[in-house]
């Protein structure tokens, strides 16, 4: 069973581009989770989804930033526009179900880097 | 406002000794307590989590104990060994509308041969 699958994991933009970022959850996971890194602070969550629903998106920026996680496919996050305090790295999670317990598992992140 | 807190940013321990990674919180309503280890270039993976009606949670090396009078929780890694040298995360879950899980800033542990 494969994890949760990022790309890219490098990605390299310059200001006023955009970034598009991917998820794929584990399989049979149906709940998805976007997280931001910056240097030196710990993880920010962003936004919750599942599938073609966005349940809670009270962590993200509201402007420039936009998730989905169509019926078929990867979840995207998107970024427009992008300033050089995007730069961070960028974690997405999935768990097969909510709850306080809820473990997630995340993937190994997609490092944006805006020049 | 930092609602977890993990106020050691390091941490070094020799080989064999015991690792001690501190949390502190603020929010009285948070249900479960989660700890995730953190590699280079890998994402957090989880370790061990203790609800909040309990105060301790045992899995083999690693023992998580729970004080909800000071709000404070600890991971204890006995006998630390050199793989154990990870950033590790202490994470919260608290109901608003959904589950919501809030990370700390995390504790570099370097656990030295």
């Amino acid at each position: 069973n494969a994890g949760v699958m990022q790309n890219p994991r490098h990605l390299v933009r310059r200001r006023g581009q955009e970034a598009r970022l991917r998820c794929s959850p584990m399989k049979g996971h149906s709940h998805v989770y976007w997280y931001r890194q910056l240097p030196e602070e710990g993880l920010k969550f962003m936004v919750y989804l599942q599938k073609e629903n966005i349940i809670d998106e009270s962590g993200m920026p509201k402007e420039r930033f936009s998730a989905e996680f169509p019926k078929e496919g990867p979840s995207i996050l998107r970024i427009q526009q992008v300033v050089r305090g995007d730069s961070a790295a960028y974690f997405c999670a999935s768990s097969p179900q909510t709850g306080p317990s809820g473990e997630q598992y995340f993937g190994p992140g997609t490092r944006l880097t805006v020049t | 406002d930092q609602q977890v807190k993990q106020n050691s940013p390091s941490l070094s321990v020799q080989e064999g000794r015991i690792s001690i990674l501190n949390c502190d919180y603020t929010n009285s309503m948070f249900d479960y307590f989660l700890w995730y280890k953190k590699y280079p270039a890998e994402g957090p993976t989880f370790l061990i989590s203790i609800s909040s009606i309990k105060d301790k949670n045992e899995d083999g090396r690693f023992t998580v104990f729970l004080n909800k009078s000071a709000k404070h929780l600890s991971l204890h890694i006995v006998p630390s060994q050199p793989g154990d040298s990870a950033v590790y995360f202490c994470a919260a879950s608290v109901r608003v509308g959904t589950y919501k899980y809030i990370f700390g800033t995390g504790t570099r542990l370097k656990v030295l041969a």
